[in-house]
């Protein structure tokens, strides 16, 4: 079956740390984003990217960073100098080929604690 | 302003009644509009898109859209204990899709 995944589910950080969140897609869909959740909150865009090599800042891009080597993958570096990261952290893709009216699919999301 | 207004709720309803929920957005340029539903601890998952004016129905759920007054809802039909929810209302926004908070609606048995 066709689908984003997400990993880990959760995942523990101290403070200082560098984390890297895994999303890894089968859909061939060409665009891809990273989301950010807070309780009680809705999604707030991190990053975005349309193509391969090529990635935009979200509207809360500070101390996040991304990469885009192969159309499958958008991982999410959660570093040191973000100074809230913990959050529920979700990504998701579109195919660009396809008319305004389709949405995006989810992954099950990475609920990312700093202890 | 908020790109994205929705009132946060909770919204409770009696099973079996309607359920109307409510989003204004400020982005006139917004072409069309979908609406999540999230499960608590869950990823959002789509219900709905509409980019006409006018109503457009799916089964229980129908979504209205009032570009002129920058306004799109959801109905939900026979409301169920399995539709309580956070529901999001999101207009694209050129290549990205903008999120609302979400309304918190709770269907009573």
């Amino acid at each position: 079956d066709g689908g984003i995944t997400q990993s880990p589910k959760y995942l523990f950080r101290k403070e200082g740390q560098n984390v890297t969140l895994s999303c890894e897609q089968n859909l061939n869909h060409d665009a891809m984003y990273w989301y950010r959740q807070d309780p009680g909150q809705g999604l707030r865009l991190i990053y975005y990217s349309q193509i391969v090599n090529d990635f935009q800042k979200g509207d809360i891009a500070e101390g996040y960073s991304v990469s885009r080597e192969k159309k499958e993958s958008f991982p999410l570096t959660v570093t040191s100098a973000q100074k809230n990261p913990t959050a529920f952290y979700l990504c998701a893709s579109r195919d660009r080929g396809t008319g305004v009216n389709y949405g995006y699919t989810f992954g099950s999301g990475t609920r990312l604690t700093v202890v | 302003q908020k790109e994205v207004e929705q009132n946060s709720g909770p919204l409770s309803v009696p099973e079996g009644a309607i359920a109307s929920l409510n989003c204004t957005y400020s982005d006139r340029v917004s072409q069309s509009f979908f609406w999540y539903r999230q499960y608590s601890g869950k990823s959002p998952e789509l219900i709905m898109s509409i980019y006409s004016n006018g109503d457009k129905e799916d089964g229980r759920f129908t979504a209205q859209l009032n570009k002129a007054s920058q306004y799109v809802s959801l109905l939900i039909r026979d409301s169920q204990p399995s539709d309580s929810a956070t529901y999001l209302c999101a207009p694209r926004n050129f290549q990205k899709l903008v999120f609302g908070t979400g309304t918190r609606l709770l269907v009573s048995p």
